[in-house]
């Protein structure tokens, strides 16, 4: 099984500023297995990125993702305030077929 | 607009069962994987389990192997899952998703089930 670790556990930042999340894999993931999500408090998570660096439909451009074999990120440019929230990747195997990380919560400095 | 509603949660026994549904509208339904994610409080998210389009397939989480039963019914545009001898650990908000090349790409709102004495 892949076991996925996000880091930081939280990352505390300023409207305006960058965010950069990272999401390891255990072993090798496929780059078009990867995707990131975002999840508001009370609310279900919403796709933005998948195969890696494709953004999901109406994902807003300062939204990226890249990365290959163990190591992807989750770039966000210049952080809005309705971006603040957490955030999973997950990468898509065969057992399990989905596998999340733990998250990694973006809150305001 | 893709929709997806989850109902059938609530507050059950431990040992005991529960069916969720979910209703899907603004897609063709049966030209879709659909999945089951739960996230229990304050927790991560978690894949339970995963149905192909023609409801020739199915995938379980290990943790709920043997217990749960996802099904489709594709007349219907509707989605199930039928979980038996419930645990306390079952507890947890449960989505349905729209699987989207190899994601998830619309998730429901969730409904909530809580397994206690």
């Amino acid at each position: 099984e892949i076991v996925l670790t996000q880091s930081p556990g939280t990352l505390s930042l300023s409207p305006g500023e960058r965010a950069t999340l990272s999401c390891r894999a255990s072993q090798s993931v496929s780059s078009s297995s990867l995707a990131w999500y975002q999840q508001k408090p009370g609310q279900a998570p919403r796709l933005l990125i998948y195969g890696a660096s494709s953004r999901a439909t109406g994902i807003p451009d300062r939204f990226s993702g890249s990365g290959s074999g163990t190591d992807f990120t989750l770039t966000i440019s210049r952080l809005e305030p309705e971006d603040f929230a957490v955030y999973y990747c997950q990468q898509y195997g065969s057992s399990p077929e989905l596998t999340f990380g733990g998250g990694t919560k973006v809150e305001i400095k | 607009e893709v929709q997806l509603v989850e109902s059938g949660g609530g507050l059950v026994q431990p040992g005991g069962s529960l069916r969720l549904s979910c209703a899907a509208s603004g897609f063709t339904f049966s030209t879709y994987w659909m999945h089951w994610v739960r996230q229990a409080p304050g927790k991560g998210l978690v894949w339970v389990s995963r149905i192909k389009s023609d409801d020739s397939s199915t995938s379980y989480a290990d943790s709920v192997k043997g217990r749960f039963t996802i099904s489709r019914d594709n007349a219907k545009n509707t989605l199930y899952l039928q979980m038996n001898s419930l645990r306390a650990e079952d507890t947890a908000v449960y989505y349905c998703g729209r699987g989207d090349t190899r994601s998830i790409g619309y998730w429901g709102q969730g409904t909530l089930v809580t397994v206690s004495s």
